[in-house]
């Protein structure tokens, strides 16, 4: 019973380019949440995704992010054009259908960006 | 403002001392939830809780709704539970204390 994946683990960008973080939820879960973790920061939400919905997005920058969980395959959070202050971690959680409050963490994605 | 704020920051302690990490909120919730990040960055849901204690083998959490505040202790504790511990409130959406980093030594 595979627990929340996420790939890459360590993702190096340059200023300008576009970062793809993928999170594979837990067999069975349809929620996930995406929240960063600015270097020296606590962690902050970013997103809340049902299948092929956005429910909330409120810790979302409004421009250079989005974030997607389609019908089939992983959710994916993209980050446009990024820039030295996108450097942080990405953690990927995801609940079961019917307990919003019980989320499995990801291990982490690490964006740096040069 | 901070929703969520905990103390102390950092934390030494020898090994097989008592540790008690404190976490107030400032608003009604839902839950709240107790993890654990270790130095290699991996996030461990440790409790949820709504009311009163929970015990998983040398952790306890508790929680007073009255007062909005929750405790997570340590007993007997180890080099291996060195890590961040971080306090989050669920309202709509999860809010997270800033952490306390705990370093046990032998």
């Amino acid at each position: 019973n595979a627990g929340v994946m996420q790939n890459p683990r360590h993702l190096v960008r340059r200023r300008g380019q576009e970062a793809r973080l993928r999170c594979s939820p837990m067999k069975g879960h349809s929620h996930v949440y995406w929240y960063r973790q600015l270097p020296e920061e606590g962690l902050k939400f970013m997103v809340y995704l049902q299948k092929e919905n956005i429910i909330d997005e409120s810790g979302m920058p409004k421009e250079r992010f989005s974030a997607e969980f389609p019908k089939e395959g992983p959710s994916i959070l993209r980050i446009q054009q990024v820039v030295r202050g996108d450097s942080a971690a990405y953690f990927c959680a995801s609940s079961p259908q019917s307990q919003k409050n019980e989320q499995f963490f990801g291990p982490g994605t690490r964006l740096t960006v040069l | 403002k901070n929703e969520v704020e905990q103390s102390p920051q950092n934390l030494t302690a020898q090994e097989g001392e008592f540790i008690t990490i404190n976490c107030s909120y400032s608003v009604g919730i839902s839950a709240l939830h107790w993890l654990q990040q270790h130095p290699g960055g991996g996030i461990v849901s440790l409790f949820m809780l709504s009311s009163g204690k929970k015990k998983h083998g040398r952790l306890i959490a508790t929680i007073n709704i009255q007062e909005k505040h929750s405790s997570l202790h340590i007993t007997a504790s180890h080099p291996r539970d060195s890590a961040v511990y971080i306090c989050a409130v669920d309202l709509d959406q999860f809010y997270f204390g800033t952490g306390t980093s705990l370093t046990v030594i032998p």
